[in-house]
């Protein structure tokens, strides 16, 4: 699986957008890109993933580059609740992958009043 | 649609007794796999099991730790003799059998103390 680059923490006003950028210059055709985060301590959510489109649902955007070799996560209006580490995994999809998720140390998201 | 279980959520455990932890996945998904958490540290992949079947243990340690997935109830992850290092969070995760959408969902951990 591709390997992917975070900024270590950013800062974001409550209620502003949150974009949180990935670089996957290594990803190859079949390799999505995931996105999860985690809460203090708590069991990691998944939040989106997609392969070439743009991605969209209840909870943040997900925006590929042309070339597949960035993403940028996006929380249209953060909250406190948002504080947590995001983490950009790649990873091949396919029958008899064996799936595991590959973490690195993610981008520590810090939402301030 | 109930998420992923785990039980206990809390264990302690001395040091050389065994430590059981438990994880139901999600209704209608049949792939499980386990993570570690050091403290201050990151996610590990350890196992992927599917019903009756390890598919790979490339992250698990080589001694002590076991995993299974029977045909009928939980996913158990088995610590024999722990140690201090072991203390950690476990967190499992389920994902449905389709493979190409295999999304997986996390439980909210067991936090294994050793004392």
């Amino acid at each position: 699986d591709a390997k992917t680059t975070q900024p270590p923490s950013m800062d974001c006003a409550e209620g502003r957008a949150a974009n949180l950028p990935c670089n996957h210059s290594t990803i190859s055709g079949n390799e999505y890109v995931y996105w999860y985060r985690q809460i203090h301590s708590q069991g990691p959510q998944y939040i989106i993933h997609g392969l070439k489109n743009n991605e969209t649902n209840e909870m943040a955007s997900l925006i590929i580059t042309e070339d597949r070799k960035s993403s940028t996560l996006i929380l249209p209006h953060a909250t406190l609740r948002d504080t947590a580490v995001y983490y950009c995994i790649v990873r091949v999809v396919y029958a008899g992958n064996t799936g595991k998720l590959i973490f690195g140390q993610g981008t520590t998201l810090q939402v301030k009043p | 649609n109930a998420g992923v279980m785990q039980n206990p959520r809390h264990l302690v455990r001395r040091r050389g007794q065994e430590a059981r932890l438990r994880c139901s996945p999600m209704k209608g998904h049949s792939h499980v796999y386990w993570y570690r958490q050091l403290p201050e540290e990151g996610l590990k992949f350890m196992v992927y099991l599917q019903k009756e079947n390890i598919i790979d243990e490339s992250g698990m340690p080589k001694e002590r730790f076991s995993a299974e997935f029977p045909k009928e109830g939980p996913s158990i992850l088995r610590i024999q003799q722990v140690v201090r290092g072991d203390s950690a969070a476990y967190f499992c995760a389920s994902s449905p059998p389709e493979s190409h959408a295999d999304t997986q969902y996390f439980g909210p951990g067991t936090r294994l103390t050793v004392l």
